[in-house]
């Protein structure tokens, strides 16, 4: 089976300020990630997802995440802060090796971070 | 990668009604998935579609409650049938392409 958690329900940074939102995963094979942003009132917004290679990946509104397999986590972090970064992320993984035909996405919880102005 | 537009973008229901859902994306995809979010909670899975085969739901959902349509690759449908307060949730949809998977807007929606 795979999981995800993200250990924090909110995270408040500073505008300006680097922002980190935590996220670790479990499965059995090689994890496909992905973060996604929800807006109020709005679906999901794809920000960046990791599949192979480097373990910096770049994504949209300059966010980037970091995969760690030894300490299999994902956290998304971005150098500096704004106030339209307020939203809530979801860490999601899919396990490749989950056999053919799967492709179910495990949502975390969600962190809502907020930046102070 | 695709876009899905999905409507209603919110409705507000009467208990023991119903409620469909539709969304178009703009290419064929294989995969199309079914979304709840509960208010204050994460998105869990209600079933997957796929064209030409019946859906296949998730434990604790069951075709009854959550009937889904799949008749070509590029649209789908769910219903939430016999409304009750609890079913108050955001729904979304979703594909599943090459470049990774895309969400619908989303229908909130509200049973009173």
């Amino acid at each position: 089976a795979q999981s995800v958690a993200q250990p924090e329900d909110q995270v408040n940074v500073a505008e300006g300020n680097p922002l980190t939102v935590k996220c670790t995963y479990s499965v059995s094979g090689n994890p496909y990630l992905f973060w996604y942003v929800q807006y109020p009132n709005r679906g999901l917004q794809f920000l960046l997802k990791y599949i192979t290679g480097d373990n910096l990946v770049k994504g949209s509104y300059g966010f980037e995440a970091e995969f760690n397999k030894s300490q299999t986590s994902f956290h998304l972090k971005k150098p500096s802060a704004l106030v339209s970064d307020s939203a809530l992320y979801f860490c999601a993984v899919r396990d490749m090796n989950s056999g053919a035909g799967s492709y179910q996405l495990t949502f975390g919880k969600g962190t809502k971070l907020s930046v102070i102005p | 990668s695709a876009v899905i537009s999905q409507k209603p973008s919110r409705d507000i229901c009467q208990r023991g009604t119903s409620l469909t859902i539709q969304c178009q994306v703009d290419s064929q995809v294989t995969m199309m998935f079914w979304y709840r979010q509960q208010p204050g909670q994460s998105l869990t899975l209600i079933a997957t579609a796929n064209q030409g085969s019946e859906a296949t739901y998730e434990s604790g959902f069951v075709i009854d409650k959550f009937p889904i349509s799949r008749p070509n690759l590029t649209f789908s449908t769910l219903t939430v049938s016999n409304l009750s307060p609890e079913d108050s949730s955001i729904y979304l949809c979703s594909e599943h392409d090459n470049y990774g998977y895309t969400f619908g807007s989303g229908t909130r929606l509200t049973v009173v």
